[in-house]
């Protein structure tokens, strides 16, 4: 069974500090990674999208992909109440012309005021 | 641009009984997935449409599980009968290119199987 594996927290963070996200997933044949936020009750919301090894910033956004260790990790810069959600870390793999999502079970970010 | 919407937000049936769940994708979205979270697990996978075309429906759990998109635009997904286990959050996703692309979610259509 291949899985991506993320600690579910309650990660808890003060306000205006960084928040670190981390996600491993099991399949090298995965090319594409993306990092959902979902508030309760609410859908999963694309925050960050990253496909080749390295970091990438978008805002106070910024996603890191190391392929060799398997590794995603997302950090949030000056954290805020309103980033207080479920983050969710998910991997996408290519077959006979599907590319199905695979997902963690999401870590719960808690930035406290 | 109006986003993936999915009727009815919320669903309580009895075991035994059949529920449909319909979901539209954003407009022009060829790429149609239904994915389904059940308490304290991840998000699954159920199936992918392209188009009106099933692409690959390994993540349907058994044949209680019928999806259709007629036409291509919306899809509805039925449940008869419903059993205890199929309780949960039915996700369902589009997306406007084939490939490597992000997924976007509509808000769920939670169901509850008494």
């Amino acid at each position: 069974q291949k899985e991506v594996e993320q600690n579910s927290g309650p990660l808890s963070v003060p306000e205006g500090a960084i928040a670190s996200l981390n996600c491993t997933y099991s399949d090298r044949v995965s090319q594409s990674f993306f990092w959902y936020r979902q508030y309760s009750g609410k859908s999963p919301e694309l925050i960050m999208s990253i496909y080749s090894n390295g970091d990438k910033e978008d805002g106070r956004f910024t996603a890191q992909l190391n392929k060799a260790s398997q590794y995603v990790s997302l950090l949030i810069r000056d954290s805020q109440p309103s980033d207080s959600a479920t983050y969710l870390c998910a991997d996408q793999k290519g077959g006979a012309g599907s590319y199905q999502l695979t997902f963690g079970k999401g870590t719960k970010l808690s930035v406290i005021p | 641009e109006a986003g993936v919407t999915q009727f009815p937000s919320h669903s309580v049936i009895e075991k035994g009984q059949t529920v449909t769940l319909r979901c539209d994708p954003i407009s022009g979205h060829d790429n149609l997935y239904w994915y389904r979270r059940v308490m304290g697990k991840e998000i699954k996978f159920l199936l992918h449409f392209v188009k009106e075309s099933k692409q690959d429906e390994s993540g349907m759990p058994n044949n209680r599980f019928l999806a259709e998109r007629t036409g291509g635009t919306y899809s509805t997904l039925k449940v008869q009968p419903a059993e205890l286990e199929d309780s949960g959050v039915y996700f369902c996703a589009s997306s406007q290119a084939s490939g490597y692309s992000p997924l976007h979610f509509g808000n769920g259509t939670r169901l509850t199987v008494t």
